[in-house]
């Protein structure tokens, strides 16, 4: 369903540690699922996708796990480093009419300590 | 390549005036823009899928006649905020794509509505 927070969530790692954000999604009709970072006073920027035919897809120090059976998707962030520090949402996407219209999740908070 | 722009970036403007921002698409055509609303320590919430050439396609609760969306070439879509009110005070995102699902977001305008 449709995303609705009012507190972020906060993961707080240490530098060089691996970071692990879960988020779960709803509409089993998925197929293409997306990580965004968002930083204060920015857009969301690209990290990582992965379609429902893959439960694992690896880029450069970030991996997407993704688990159908229980709709739950992770993005794992090898050696963290204090450029991670930003907000992180997952999208689910949904077909309507031909158009490809995105469900945010809630969002997760990524504090990384030095 | 895959760049949005939004402008303006910040703008401020008194209750009952409206506010136009516009989104463009710099090095690709982009056949669907979608504009976003996300209010502080919350989620990205889509307010409107718009096609090039057609009307725009609103979510539920979004009023199409406080927020106008243009959608008339491949790389320009703008949002009016009608009669603006203190509680329009938000940040707006757009984004864009092409043939593919994957949305390419703007860097968002933040609006102060006193």
């Amino acid at each position: 369903g449709e995303s609705v927070g009012l507190h972020l969530p906060t993961l707080s790692v240490q530098e060089g540690d691996n970071s692990i954000i879960n988020c779960a999604y709803s509409n089993s009709a998925s197929d293409y699922f997306i990580w965004y970072k968002q930083e204060s006073g920015k857009g969301p920027q690209f990290i990582i996708d992965i379609r429902s035919n893959m439960d694992k897809r690896q880029g450069q120090r970030v991996t997407v796990l993704l688990n159908k059976t229980v709709k739950h998707l992770s993005l794992q962030i090898a050696a963290t480093q204090p450029g991670d520090s930003a907000v992180y949402f997952c999208a689910e996407t949904v077909s309507t009419s031909g158009t490809y219209k995105y469900i945010f999740g809630t969002g997760t908070r990524l504090k990384v300590l030095a | 390549g895959a760049v949005v722009s939004q402008h303006p970036s910040r703008v401020i403007c008194k209750s009952g005036t409206s506010v136009k921002i516009e989104c463009r698409s710099l090095d690709f055509q982009a056949t669907t823009m979608f504009w976003y609303r996300q209010f502080p320590k919350q989620s990205l919430m889509l307010m409107a899928t718009s096609n090039e050439g057609s009307k725009a396609t609103y979510e539920q609760g979004v009023e199409k006649d406080k927020f106008l969306i243009n959608h008339a070439s491949l790389t320009l879509s703008t949002l009016t905020v009608t009669s603006a009110h203190p509680e329009d005070s938000s940040f707006y995102i757009c984004s864009a794509n092409s043939l593919q699902e994957t949305q390419y977001f703007g860097p968002g305008t933040r609006l102060l509505v006193l």
